[in-house]
């Protein structure tokens, strides 16, 4: 099967930058993605690795290492909407994608 | 271009009855996955349907079940309902291996 771990809870101020780690084990690793979820709100996609490095797509950045069986996400110049959970996913090859438990980002002034 | 859509959104339901939530993927995706999610959790897979088969389930008991139509809409049944099925149900639809996009779930409260 597949496990993953990110932590629970991370507290950041605005303006500041976040890194939310995420470990894995899992067999048929495909790739890595990132959602955010805002309290009643659906998960929104944010990112997608499936190769080794970084992927930036504006104030947020996504890394992937296989080799580690590892990947975080950046949030960078943070602001108060970016107050969410956050949750890391990993697809496989038969195409199942299995979710951390989240991790409740908090953004204070 | 219109995105995912679950209805009913809020559900009430008596312990020992059945629902079944429907999910309408975006046009041209073929693959839907349901999804529980209760407070604090996080996302757990119920089961993925490709072209009308299922090609992927989670480990839930068998009183979870669902389909594909033609048409790549999808329902989710749930029969003999417990208290701990309380829950949002999620349905995302998705195309090759861009992520997935969810609909706005449905809310389900067992009483």
């Amino acid at each position: 099967g597949q496990s993953l771990e990110q932590p629970s809870e991370v507290t950041a101020v605005e303006g500041a930058i976040v890194q939310i780690n995420c470990t894995y084990q899992t067999s048929g690793f495909y790739g890595l993605s990132w959602y955010q979820q805002h309290d009643g709100g659906a998960p929104t996609f944010l990112s997608y690795n499936a190769l080794d490095g970084l992927e930036e797509t504006g104030r947020f950045s996504s890394f992937l290492s296989r080799s580690d069986s590892y990947g975080y996400l950046l949030l960078q110049e943070l602001q108060m909407k970016d107050s969410a959970s956050y949750f890391c996913a990993v697809r496989t090859n038969a195409g199942k994608s299995t979710f951390g438990d989240g991790t409740t980002l908090t953004v204070k002034p | 271009k219109a995105g995912v859509t679950q209805t009913p959104r809020y559900l009430i339901k008596t312990r020992g009855q059945q629902v079944t939530l429907s999910c309408s993927p975006i046009s041209g995706h073929r693959s839907v996955s349901w999804y529980q999610q209760t407070p604090g959790q996080g996302l757990q897979f119920l089961f993925e349907y490709f072209s009308e088969t299922q090609r992927n389930k989670g480990n839930f008991p068998g009183r979870f079940s669902g389909r594909q139509f033609s048409n790549s809409r999808s329902e989710m049944n749930v029969s003999t309902l417990e208290l701990g099925d309380s829950a949002l149900y999620l349905c995302a639809s998705s195309v090759g291996t861009d992520g997935y996009t969810f609909g706005s779930g449905t809310r389900l409260t067992v009483v």
